[in-house]
C-alpha cells in the first residue's frame, strides 16, 4: 500500500509567490518523521524541512513551512516568495520508528518557477 | 557543497565490466544507504548499513555487491551490469539511532551508464 503520496505531478508558480506541494501519508506507527527534500536537474537531494508526529507546532526553515494537519495525515510543503532557483523537484518522506533505517518516499512533485 | 561525498560523478561502463562507486562522509553517521534513481522516479532504496553491518537489502541483484569498511566509507562493487542498470546512484547517511527524527543527508550521485 502506497504510503506517501504526492498527487501533484508538476506544479507552476509565478516567481515571489507562494506555493504548496501536497503530501500525504498512511501509517498505524504513532511514533514518525516527515521530511522533505529538494532535487535539483543536477542530482543531488537536499534536505529541505522536518515534521515530528508529535511536534505541536508547523516547522519552519526559512522561506520553506510545513503545513502539519495530522488528523488529515497531511505534510504540505509551503514555499514562500517563490525564487527561479526553486525550480525542481520535490519529495516527501516518512520514516516510522518501526521501520528500521527505511525511508519512504513519495513520487515527487515538479516545480517549475516562471519568472 | 554536501557532506557526503561520492565518487565518479559520472561512470560509463560496458556490460563486462568491473566498476566500484564509492562514497565517504565525516559526519560521524552509522547508517549509510544506497539508492538507485530513474528519470523522473522517487530514490529506490537498494541497501542499508547500520553500524557496518549490512541491515537491509532490498532484493537487488548480485550483481551489485555494497561493502562497508569502516564507519565513514560504502562502496558499491557493479559486475556484469544490464542496460536496464543505468541510473542516478545515491548514496545516503544518517545518525542511525531509532529515532525517526534524523534526516538522511545525500551525496550529489554517481550518473551510471551501461553501454
Amino acid at each position: 500500500a502506497q504510503k506517501i503520496t504526492q498527487t501533484q505531478p508538476g506544479m507552476f508558480v509565478q516567481e515571489k509567490e507562494a506555493v504548496t506541494l501536497d503530501c500525504t501519508y498512511d501509517t498505524s506507527d504513532p511514533s514518525y518523521g516527515l521530511f522533505w527534500y529538494k532535487q535539483p536537474s543536477s542530482g543531488e537531494m537536499i534536505f529541505l524541512i522536518y515534521q515530528g508526529s508529535y511536534d505541536q507546532q508547523n516547522a519552519t526553515e526559512g522561506r520553506y513551512s510545513l503545513n502539519f494537519q495530522k488528523a488529515r495525515k497531511s505534510a504540505n510543503l509551503v514555499i514562500s516568495a517563490s525564487q527561479l532557483g526553486d525550480s525542481a523537484m520535490y519529495f516527501c518522506a516518512m520514516r516510522e520508528v518501526s521501520g528500521t533505517y527505511k525511508y519512504i518516499f513519495g513520487t515527487g512533485t515538479r516545480l517549475k518557477v516562471l519568472a | 557543497d554536501t557532506e557526503v561525498t561520492q565518487t565518479p560523478k559520472h561512470l560509463v561502463m560496458g556490460m563486462t565490466n568491473k566498476k566500484s562507486l564509492k562514497c565517504e562522509q565525516h559526519m560521524g553517521h552509522r547508517a549509510m544507504y544506497w539508492y538507485k534513481q530513474k528519470a523522473k522516479k522517487p530514490p529506490e532504496l537498494m541497501f542499508v548499513y547500520s553500524y557496518e553491518k549490512l541491515s537491509i537489502n532490498e532484493s537487488v541483484p548480485s550483481r551489485f555487491s555494497p561493502e562497508c569498511p569502516n564507519s565513514s566509507l560504502l562502496n558499491l562493487h557493479l559486475h556484469a551490469l544490464q542496460p536496464e542498470d543505468s541510473a542516478l546512484y545515491l548514496c545516503a547517511s544518517s545518525q542511525g539511532s531509532g529515532q525517526p527524527s534524523q534526516p538522511q543527508h545525500f551525496g550529489d550521485g554517481t550518473r551510471l551508464s551501461i553501454l
